[in-house]
């Protein structure tokens, strides 16, 4: 399974766009590129997914690059609620988490 | 619709003794998966399932033995539990392996 690299952390103001980097060089045509985040004593939460394109939902947009060795996670206007440890993964069925990156949203 | 449900949500044990926890999911969902997360850590895959019946190996399967007899739910087994073991538990289940996970609340477990 592929392995992803993301900063081990990120600051943001409320209500700024967020753009969470992920890089992963090592990709195969079949991994889907996977988001999650995950706040303090919770279990991690689906955020976003995609596979070549760009796609947005709800909650935040997802930017892959053309050769697909990096994506970015979105946040158009991050709020304090926004503070969590964002994971980048590739799943194909299953994939690594890693350290993620922990996002500070300040007021 | 409960989504994923764990349990026990929290158990202390004592080393050498043995336990299963539970995962149960709603959702007709054909791949199952349990995790572990230590303090400051991401959470690394223990084992998983991709159907009734079917199990295999995760990064950090050992120690543990898991069990996927009905669909809708997967047991994971300590044997005899060890001090090392002392984490917390994440069950999550999706359609298809590339699909979103949805994941339980977690269960925490302490060795003594």
């Amino acid at each position: 399974d592929a392995k992803t690299t993301q900063p081990n952390s990120m600051e943001s103001n409320e209500e700024e766009p967020v753009h969470l980097p992920c890089n992963h060089s090592t990709i195969s045509g079949t991994d889907y590129i996977h988001w999650y985040r995950q706040l303090p004593s919770q279990g991690p939460e689906y955020v976003i997914h995609g596979l070549t394109s760009n796609v947005n939902n709800r909650m935040a947009s997802l930017a892959i690059a053309e050769d697909r060795k990096s994506s970015t996670l979105i946040l158009h206007r991050a709020t304090l609620r926004d503070a969590a440890v964002y994971y980048c993964i590739l799943m194909a069925p299953y994939g690594r988490f890693g350290a993620g990156t922990r996002l500070t949203v300040k007021p | 619709n409960a989504g994923v449900t764990q349990t026990p949500k929290f158990r202390v044990l004592k080393t050498g003794q043995s336990m299963t926890l539970l995962c149960a999911q709603d959702m007709n969902h054909e791949y199952m998966y349990w995790y572990r997360q230590d303090p400051g850590m991401g959470l690394r895959l223990i084992h998983y399932s991709v159907g009734e019946g079917t199990t295999a190996k995760g990064e950090v399967p050992d120690g543990y033995n898991v069990s996927r007899l009905k669909k809708q739910n997967f047991l994971l087994g300590l044997e005899s539990a060890a001090p090392s073991q002392t984490s917390v538990y994440f069950c999550a289940s999706s359609y298809e392996g590339w699909e979103p996970q949805h994941f339980g609340d977690g269960t925490r477990l302490s060795i003594l």
